[in-house]
């Protein structure tokens, strides 16, 4: 089966860097995205990954190794308005279009 | 910058009753899907569409779905007889044609309540 975990929930002050990991275990791969979600609205897409190694974006990096099935996803001088939920999501196959979500982590962002 | 569009934001509706769901993707792009998010559950895949035809689906897309884009804007997801377990949100989204690389772009989503 395909399996895609997230801690459920983190904590972290204003100001401070939180790293959010993944791992995954799936059939295939072919990319791993990074989403943000604030409660009752749409994921927005943060970050992509397909070949190991670090991608910065500003103050969002995301890091993939597809050895160890691992991702994560770091936020530095976090913001109030950073408190949302961080999905991790898998596209499969080179054939496949979808993407597969993880439950999300909820992260908490504290003055 | 160009987003994918949904309507209604919410709609309530009584079990066994048909539903239509209805969305306009971003113009240039020509993948689309349709994901639900159960109140505090993951998201969830139910079906993509490319090229006027189903490209993916999952179980959860069973007999009581179905999809079309009845013309060159609008995307649409119909829920034959809903029943109480349907309520979630309904997320549209949509991705361009090239690379796997593509994100894909979500709509606000529309609410749907089974009562």
């Amino acid at each position: 089966g395909q399996n895609i975990d997230q801690p459920t929930e983190m904590t972290a002050t204003e100001g401070a860097i939180v790293q959010i990991n993944c791992t995954y275990q799936t059939s295939g791969f072919n990319g791993l995205f990074w989403y943000q979600q604030h409660a009752g609205e749409a994921p927005t897409f943060l970050s992509y990954n397909v070949l190991d190694g670090l991608e910065e974006k500003g103050r969002f990096s995301s890091f993939l190794s597809r050895s160890k099935g691992y991702s994560y996803l770091l936020l530095k001088e976090l913001q109030m308005k950073d408190s949302a939920s961080y999905l991790c999501a898998v596209r499969m196959d080179t054939g496949r279009r979808a993407l597969t979500f993880g439950s999300g982590t909820r992260l908490q962002v504290q003055p | 910058e160009p987003e994918v569009t949904q309507t209604p934001s919410h709609q309530v509706t009584q079990m066994g009753q048909e539903v239509i769901l209805r969305c306009v993707p971003i113009s240039n792009h020509l993948y689309f899907y349709w994901y639900r998010q159960i109140l505090g559950q993951k998201v969830e895949f139910l079906v993509s569409f490319y090229n006027n035809e189903i490209s993916e689906k999952s179980e959860i897309f069973d007999d009581q779905f179905s999809v079309e884009r009845p013309d060159g804007s609008n995307f649409t997801l119909k829920i034959r007889s809903t029943k109480l377990e349907d309520s979630a949100m309904y997320f549209c989204a949509s991705s361009e044609p090239g690379t796997g690389q593509s994100p894909l772009h979500f709509g606000n989503g529309t609410r749907l309540t089974v009562t």
